[in-house]
């Protein structure tokens, strides 16, 4: 079974340009998570997705952030226009939907460069 | 601000020996988790612990849970070069329908052949 996989690996861009981020999760996992961490500081929580409805959106750090996930199959996060900030690691998880808690399913990451 | 604290920051040991990372959160939780990364890779899931259980096992790894004094450890025994890795605690904070995972900064270990 493929696992969660994420596009591109690398990104460098200028800032104030577009980047848009892809995540596929594991088939048949309604969750999708989006998490970041910026060099130096923890990782942190962005959004989660239950099939195609954004379920808790509390972490997206502002609304230069967009995340998508129509079809309930793979997600974009979108970043407009970028800025020097936004520069770290992307993650990507997806878990299956269960009554009870479960481990989330990590991808290899999307690291961000904005110049 | 960050849920989790390990400690130590950087670990490093022989192969063969025992580590030992901490971890401290804030809140009430559901459940612990434990991940490793390996460099340039995902988020491995290593063990979940639940807020009603004290320890588990899985392999050579050993969590324990003292939720009375918010904090955890992850023992890894009989280590091998493998196991070097950055090791993070993360707690489920489980809202209703609500999922994250508020993670700690990590323990780099470097495990020396």
């Amino acid at each position: 079974e493929a696992g969660v996989t994420q596009f591109p690996s690398h990104s460098v861009i200028e800032k104030g340009q577009t980047v848009t981020l892809r995540c596929d999760p594991i088939s048949g996992h309604d969750n999708l998570y989006w998490y970041r961490r910026v060099m130096g500081k923890e990782i942190k929580f962005l959004l989660h997705f239950v099939k195609e409805s954004k379920q808790d959106e509390s972490g997206m750090p502002n609304n230069r952030f967009l995340a998508e996930r129509t079809g309930g199959t793979y997600s974009t996060l979108k970043v407009q226009p970028a800025e020097l900030e936004d520069s770290g690691v992307y993650f990507c998880a997806s878990s299956p939907r269960t009554g009870s808690y479960n481990e989330q399913f990590f991808g290899p990451g999307t690291r961000l460069t904005v110049l | 601000s960050q849920q989790g604290e390990e400690d130590p920051q950087a670990l490093s040991i022989q192969e063969g020996e025992n580590a030992t990372m901490n971890c401290s959160y804030k809140t009430s939780i559901n459940n612990l988790q434990w991940y490793r990364q390996n460099s340039g890779r995902g988020l491995v899931h290593l063990i979940l612990i639940r807020s009603n259980e004290r320890e588990k096992h899985s392999g050579r790894l050993r969590v324990t849970l003292d939720t009375s004094k918010k904090s955890s450890s992850l023992l890894i025994t009989a280590s091998r070069a493998a196991d070097t890795a950055s090791y993070f605690c993360a707690t489920g904070v489980e809202a209703g329908n609500n999922r994250k995972l508020i993670w700690g900064l990590g323990t780099s270990l470097a495990v020396n052949p």
